[in-house]
């Protein structure tokens, strides 16, 4: 049983590009989470999409959007990148209508680095 | 504002010594509370979580973690560590009706020979 996967594993780019990053969910998981984890820090919620759709948001300004597929996989981009955009991008997937009690179970994470 | 803080940024003891990494929060309502465990270059793994009940949760590798309403705590114990357990813990609590995980900030754990 596949767990959560991420591609890629590394990632460089220069300031004002723009990224995507991919996830594909544990099997039987309808439900991607995305965080930002600075060096140092523990993950920061960007945002969480079911059914297609973002249900929920942190605080992370528009340049980060994303997308869920029919298969539940899902994307992150983010536009015009900054320095501080620097990070290991982790996805995190789980089951269910979004009941507080779900577990999430994470990805070994992208590392982006921007110059 | 939900805050999760984990007070120490290291914790240090010796082999077959117990371990406690401590974890408060200050989120309103009744948060459910989940401690995962990160080795690096690796994502986070899912230790054990808190959603209600028995207010001492057992979860993998022999670790467990105990519930203080009063307190706003669940520290994160384990009685004869490891080695293999030096790793970074995270302490989250998930707000009862939210989506999102609010993370402490991370405790590295070193389980000294």
């Amino acid at each position: 049983d596949a767990g959560v996967t991420q591609s890629p594993t590394h990632l460089i780019k220069t300031r004002g590009q723009q990224v995507t990053l991919r996830c594909s969910p544990k099997s039987g998981h309808d439900t991607v989470s995305w965080y930002q984890q600075a060096l140092g820090q523990g993950p920061q919620f960007i945002f969480q999409y079911y059914e297609e759709e973002e249900r929920q948001r942190g605080n992370f300004p528009d340049r980060f959007s994303g997308h869920q597929f029919p298969n539940y996989s899902s994307e992150l981009n983010v536009n015009a990148l900054l320095l501080g955009d620097s990070a290991l991008y982790l996805c995190a997937s789980s089951f269910g209508s979004g009941g507080g009690t779900d577990t999430q179970y994470f990805g070994p994470g992208t590392r982006l680095t921007v110059l | 504002a939900q805050s999760v803080a984990q007070p120490e940024d290291q914790v240090n003891v010796a082999e077959g010594n117990p371990l406690t990494v401590k974890c408060t929060y200050s989120v309103s309502g009744n948060p459910y509370l989940f401690w995962y465990v990160q080795y690096p270059n690796r994502g986070l793994q899912f230790l054990l979580k808190y959603i209600t009940g028995d207010n001492l949760v057992k979860g993998s590798y022999g670790f467990e973690a105990e519930f203080n309403k009063s307190q706003t705590s669940f520290h994160l114990k384990k009685p004869s560590a490891l080695v293999s357990d030096s790793a970074l813990y995270f302490c989250a609590v998930r707000p009862r009706y939210g989506q999102n995980f609010v993370f402490g900030p991370g405790t590295r754990l070193s389980v000294l020979p």
